[in-house]
């Protein structure tokens, strides 16, 4: 059962537009959630997190929205660059604890120069 | 270095084999973790490091799997007589101390996995 879902597995954007990556929940307790992103043969960077206590984070061209009553959080890139091409996943400590990540299965997004 | 190392990058080796992962935080990082994907899977959480002490192991699949930190740095990860099943990318991460009332949540910083392949 997967508690972390990223329903879009890929996505294309033309440089300098907007990406919006989405990602939706099932437990209510969820209390904290990350971004991140991962290149082919490399580990996951992070990227962006946010707190259940706020609805929005911001960290330059990223940023990240939290709706708790709707389970939903999405990360907007703006303005998009080619070399933010990668897999984006989405996850959140999960089994009761604040650390055992676990993650969506990932949305290619790919910038179009 | 500045980030989450983790050696060597690939292993392939026989079935009964042991192995061993290595794994360098990043400095500073009291809190270090092991995740595992096989292919086609999500990311499997194995075990927790705060500081030398493992508070959860919840996530080693057999006894064949064991894991130490020494100097509150370097992991190792040991896998013995190793089956084919346990063919997967070995990720390491770190970060600083997460518990409440320390830092609370914090992020984790992954590093390049080892790929490991039982023959």
């Amino acid at each position: 059962d997967q508690q972390v879902k990223q329903n879009s597995p890929s996505l294309s954007v033309q440089e300098g537009r907007i990406s919006i990556l989405n990602c939706d929940y099932t437990n209510s307790m969820f209390d904290y959630f990350l971004w991140y992103k991962k290149y082919p043969a490399e580990g996951p960077t992070f990227l962006i997190s946010i707190s259940s206590i706020k609805d929005k984070n911001e960290d330059g061209r990223f940023t990240v929205f939290l709706n708790k009553s709707a389970k939903h959080l999405s990360l907007h890139i703006v303005p998009s660059q080619p070399g933010d091409s990668a897999v984006y996943f989405c996850a959140a400590p999960s089994g009761g604890s604040n650390y055992k990540l676990t993650f969506g299965k990932g949305t290619l997004l790919t910038v179009n120069p | 270095g500045a980030g989450v190392s983790q050696s060597p990058s690939n292993k392939v080796t026989e079935k009964g084999k042991d192995v061993e992962l290595r794994c360098d935080p990043i400095s500073g990082h009291t809190a270090l973790y092991w995740y595992r994907q096989s292919l086609g899977q999500g990311l499997e959480f194995l075990i927790y490091f705060q500081g030398n002490s493992a508070p959860d192991k919840s996530g080693l699949p057999s006894d064949r799997f064991s894991a130490e930190r020494t100097g509150g740095s370097v992991s190792t990860l040991t896998i013995q007589r190793t089956q084919q099943e346990d063919s997967a990318v070995y990720l390491c991460a770190s970060s600083l101390d997460h518990r409440e009332g320390v830092y609370g949540n914090q992020p984790q910083h992954f590093g390049d996995g080892t790929r490991l392949s039982i023959l």
